[in-house]
C-alpha cells in the first residue's frame, strides 16, 4: 500500500532555532516529492519538489533532501520565525502512467514556532 | 496570473442537502484534482479529470460526484449530507509537473 508517514507529529520551537522535519514513504513507482506548507485553513502552498536524481533543494529557509535509496525525505528549517508557525505536509506523486499522476499525502507535522 | 480560485470560501448545510463546490484551475491547466481535508488530517484524493475526463477516483461513496467543463473548470458535488463531510475540501490544478492548490471550501454539516 502506498504510504506517507511523516514525524513528529507536533513540534513547539523557539523563535530564531532550527528544526528537522522527516517524511518516509512506500509509494512505487516514484515520481516526485513535494514539501508544503498549509496555514490553518487554508490550501497547501509548494515549499520544495524533488525528483528521483535530487538530493536537496532550498527554498530560503527551508532545505528539503531526498534519499530515493532509503525512501526518506527531510526538511530543515533554518532561523525559525513566528510565520512558520503552520502544518508542514510531505506529498509524493505516483506516476500512474501518462499524464496521470496521484498524489500521496502524509498526515502532516505540526510546527509551532514560540516568542 | 490567477491562481486556483475555489467558490464559495465557506458553507453550512444541514444534514440531507445537496452542496456543489467550483473550482477554477491555472490558465493553461488542464488537469483538475479533487481532495478532501478533516481538521487535522493530511488532505485524501477524491476525484481527479484531466481533459474533461475522470482520470483517477478515491475511495468516496457514490454520493460524491465531479465533473469538468470545456474552460476546465470544474464542480465537486456531494449528495445527501452527512455530518461527517464537514471538511475543507481543495481543488488543486497541474500540469505534469506541478500542483497548486486553491484555498479550499470550508463545508460545515450540521
Amino acid at each position: 500500500k502506498n504510504q506517507v508517514e511523516q514525524s513528529p507529529q507536533s513540534l513547539i520551537i523557539l523563535e530564531g532555532k532550527n528544526c528537522t522535519l522527516q517524511c518516509n514513504y512506500t509509494v512505487s513507482p516514484f515520481s516526485n516529492l513535494r514539501w508544503y506548507k498549509q496555514d490553518t485553513g487554508r490550501g497547501p502552498v509548494s515549499l520544495t519538489i524533488m525528483t528521483f536524481s535530487e538530493n536537496t533543494k532550498s527554498n530560503g529557509r527551508y532545505t528539503a533532501t531526498l534519499d530515493a535509496d532509503t525512501k526518506q525525505s527531510s526538511l530543515h528549517i533554518t532561523a525559525s520565525q513566528l510565520s512558520d508557525s503552520a502544518s508542514y505536509i510531505c506529498v509524493v506523486s505516483l506516476n500512474s502512467g501518462g499524464s496521470n499522476y496521484k498524489l500521496t499525502f502524509g498526515k502532516g507535522t505540526l510546527l509551532t514556532v514560540n516568542p | 496570473d490567477a491562481g486556483v480560485t475555489q467558490s464559495p470560501t465557506h458553507l453550512i448545510k444541514t444534514r440531507g442537502q445537496q452542496v456543489t463546490l467550483r473550482c477554477s484551475p491555472i490558465s493553461g491547466h488542464k488537469s483538475v484534482s479533487w481532495y478532501q481535508q478533516v481538521l487535522g488530517q493530511g488532505p485524501q484524493f477524491i476525484f481527479q479529470y484531466y481533459e474533461k475526463e475522470e482520470r483517477g477516483r478515491g475511495n468516496f461513496p457514490d454520493r460524491f460526484s465531479a465533473r469538468q467543463f470545456p474552460n476546465y473548470s470544474s464542480e465537486l458535488n456531494v449528495n445527501a449530507l452527512l455530518l461527517g463531510d464537514s471538511a475543507l475540501y481543495l481543488c488543486a490544478s497541474s500540469t505534469n509537473y506541478g500542483y497548486t492548490f486553491g484555498s479550499g471550501t470550508r463545508l460545515t454539516v450540521v
